[in-house]
């Protein structure tokens, strides 16, 4: 596809459950960034890859919070036992690297109930 | 840890007005300053990158300026449009090796232009 590609766009999730979001960044793009955006506010960001290596977790608000990229394309946020906390829209960005513009996807919109 | 605040936020507008959307950071060791547009239930797509050497950045009706030494940016758009209403975002990009991509955004401005 012509864009970075996140999946599912909505997911509805009871407190508790294990949720998996996906995202296809655009092909050759070797820089993939998750952000995590709330209701109201800016995105703010969470882990950077570059290819299959996660050079940057800091922004990961616990250890329920889990990224994988491990053939250097695909990537997948995980979030354990979800809390209604974790409600946001989690947002994929992809990029050719070094100071090349971002292109982001339409992101997964997570609802914990 | 950098912080970015937008004033105001959120404006509406008449049609044809030009306005002003504010952004101010504050850590002026930045990479770059970008301004994105979000479009409701939509990703972010970017309108304009002002690198930290620069002081402003023109694409059609946006102009987009940059003062690192007060730690302001301001996006100015001409002759707005309802098709401008979004949520407009402002984004630094950290220097000192982190300017990798990694982006604090601010709270964003709701802009409302009506017909």
């Amino acid at each position: 596809g012509a864009g970075v590609s996140q999946s599912p766009r909505y997911k509805v999730a009871k407190r508790g459950q294990d949720v998996a979001l996906r995202c296809d960044p655009i092909s050759g793009h070797v820089s993939l960034f998750w952000y995590q955006q709330a209701l109201g506010q800016g995105p703010e960001f969470l882990t950077y890859f570059q290819n299959e290596a996660q050079l940057d977790k800091s922004g990961l608000p616990s250890d329920r919070f889990f990224a994988e990229r491990p053939e250097g394309s695909v990537s997948t946020l995980k979030i354990q036992r979800t809390q209604q906390e974790d409600s946001a829209v989690y947002l994929c960005a992809s990029s050719l690297g070094g100071n090349s513009p971002l292109h982001f996807g339409n992101g997964t919109r997570l609802t914990v109930t | 840890k950098q912080e970015v605040t937008q004033i105001p936020a959120a404006l509406s507008v008449p049609e044809g007005e030009n306005l002003v959307l504010n952004c101010s950071f504050t850590d002026s060791a930045i990479y770059n300053l970008q301004w994105f547009r979000q479009d409701p239930g939509k990703g972010l797509t970017s309108l304009l990158l002002i690198q930290s050497s620069q002081r402003e950045q023109t694409s059609g009706r946006l102009n987009a300026s940059l003062d690192k030494s007060s730690g302001r940016s301001t996006l100015y758009i001409a002759a707005s449009q309802p098709g401008d209403s979004a949520t407009y975002l402002c984004a630094s990009e950290g220097a000192g090796g982190t300017s990798y991509g990694k982006l604090t955004f601010g709270q964003g401005t709701i802009l409302t232009v009506h017909p």
